[in-house]
């Protein structure tokens, strides 16, 4: 089955640094999001993404925060100046069609310290 | 907006014994609904779905689910659980429309097997 990948699978960082969390969606796929897990939490939604824009966003994924697809392949999740509580897992994850099932990446845990 | 609620953090089995873990979910329209199943250091996998027809959906590995909308229920079912079935177990739901999928997650449900 394809998969979504995730890079890197674990990231530390300082409070305040920026981090930039890179995925490479299915390659035919349209829709692309980004979840988070902050341990011992549910998964939550932060932010979806269609033909070069953001189509929703929650209200976690505020100014700090933005996404990318600069070329067509990857998808990227930048944090602008990281807090603690930025430390989760954070699940890529894209579709092709409407109503079709999400693919998962492995997620990439951030560890800010 | 929606919300999902998982009455199970945590459930412990033995081998072969049944399993039925609760999800519950608020919203006034028509809704989609997952399980998704989370193998320890893998990644969300989608279970299986409820779009609409038969409200009785079977999915991968012997899992099936039913949706009881006078309940607003969809639980989880497996007539016998294995060791390999020892994973968090997330029901979620999402609105359909719009071309996309936001989907709101449950807290999860950690599965133990004990062989």
């Amino acid at each position: 089955e394809p998969e979504v990948t995730q890079t890197p699978s674990h990231q530390v960082t300082q409070m305040g640094q920026e981090v930039i969390l890179r995925c490479v969606p299915i390659s035919n796929h349209l829709y692309f999001y980004w979840y988070r897990q902050i341990l011992g939490q549910k998964v939550e939604f932060l932010v979806s993404f269609y033909n070069n824009e953001i189509s929703e966003k929650s209200e976690i994924f505020d100014d700090q925060f933005s996404v990318e697809r600069p070329d067509g392949s990857n998808f990227t999740l930048k944090i602008r100046s990281t807090k603690l509580e930025d430390s989760a897992m954070y699940f890529c994850a894209s579709h092709r069609d409407t109503n079709e099932k999400l693919f998962f990446g492995s997620g990439t845990q951030l560890s800010v310290l | 907006a929606q919300s999902v609620s998982q009455h199970n953090h945590h459930v412990i089995l033995s081998e072969a014994a049944s399993l039925e873990l609760g999800c519950n979910y608020s919203y006034g329209g028509t809704v989609n609904l997952f399980w998704y199943v989370q193998y320890p250091g893998q990644h969300l996998q989608l279970l299986l779905k409820y779009f609409s027809g038969d409200p009785l959906v079977k999915g991968i590995k012997g899992f099936e689910a039913e949706f009881i909308k006078s309940k607003f229920s969809f639980n989880l079912r497996k007539p016998s659980v294995q060791w390999s079935d020892t994973a968090e177990y997330f029901c979620a739901v999402n609105a359909p429309g719009g071309g996309y999928q936001k989907v709101t997650f449950g807290t999860g449900t950690k599965l133990q097997v004990i062989p």
